[in-house]
């Protein structure tokens, strides 16, 4: 357990409206990521920072922005939610300190955009 | 690109042996790495293989070979609780980077 957080945990909202899901860890990892959860279609990077105020786009980023200004936290903003968007959110960490190191997973964030 | 491909879903019996394989076609690759996920829970980290072979960790085993870009997670000794989806992920060249295949549905049946 790396001590990540989510939050908030489950989120119903609108079309067109902006949604700010908010990670936040513990451990001082370097390395934290934004991935969205689809059936069949698995785990897929949405964002990734690899310091504070360093970010960079994944496989998924068009709609999504984030932002990191402080180690521990990592925040995915969807700027005008979309019920493409309708998704499980994890955060993800990692250390930044080896080559063979993990990631290691917060809980998860379930949006409904409606 | 990337393709990372797994079987969708898989059925095995308690006290068996399964093996879950993953197949890859990406442009870099710097390991590869397995978790578990439960339903409705976060994945947690299995193995992770880089060099060929096999690396054993109790029940479970990974196994790789970098010519054939493919991958299986061999799961022994089946319990009830193994019923998870399995997810493989390779990573990028840099290592800043995992891709994941869309993982495979194990159910363990009594």
């Amino acid at each position: 357990d790396a001590g990540i957080t989510q939050s908030p945990r489950h989120k119903v909202t609108e079309t067109g409206t902006p949604v700010t899901l908010r990670c936040h860890q513990t451990e001082n990892h370097r390395y934290m990521y934004w991935y969205r959860q689809d059936p069949g279609h698995g785990l897929r990077l949405i964002h990734y920072s690899y310091g504070v105020k360093d970010t960079d786009k994944g496989e998924v980023s068009d709609g999504y922005s984030v932002s990191r200004s402080k180690t521990e936290d990592f925040l995915l903003t969807l700027e005008s939610a979309t019920s493409s968007q309708t998704s499980v959110y994890f955060c993800a960490t990692r250390p930044g300190t080896g080559f063979s190191e993990t990631q290691y997973f917060g809980p998860g964030t379930r949006l409904l955009v409606l | 690109g990337q393709n990372i491909d797994q079987p969708t879903e898989m059925t095995a019996t308690e006290g068996a042996i399964v093996q879950i394989n993953c197949t890859y076609q990406t442009s870099g690759f710097n390991g590869l790495f397995w978790y578990q996920q439960h339903a409705g829970e976060a994945p947690t980290f299995l193995s992770y293989n880089v060099l060929d072979g096999l690396e054993e960790k109790g029940r479970f085993s990974s196994f790789l070979s970098r010519s054939k870009g493919y991958s299986y997670l061999l799961l022994k000794e089946l319990q009830m609780k193994d019923s998870a989806s399995y997810l493989c992920a390779v990573r990028n060249n840099a290592g800043n980077m995992l891709t994941f295949g869309g993982g495979t549905r194990l159910m363990v049946k009594p």
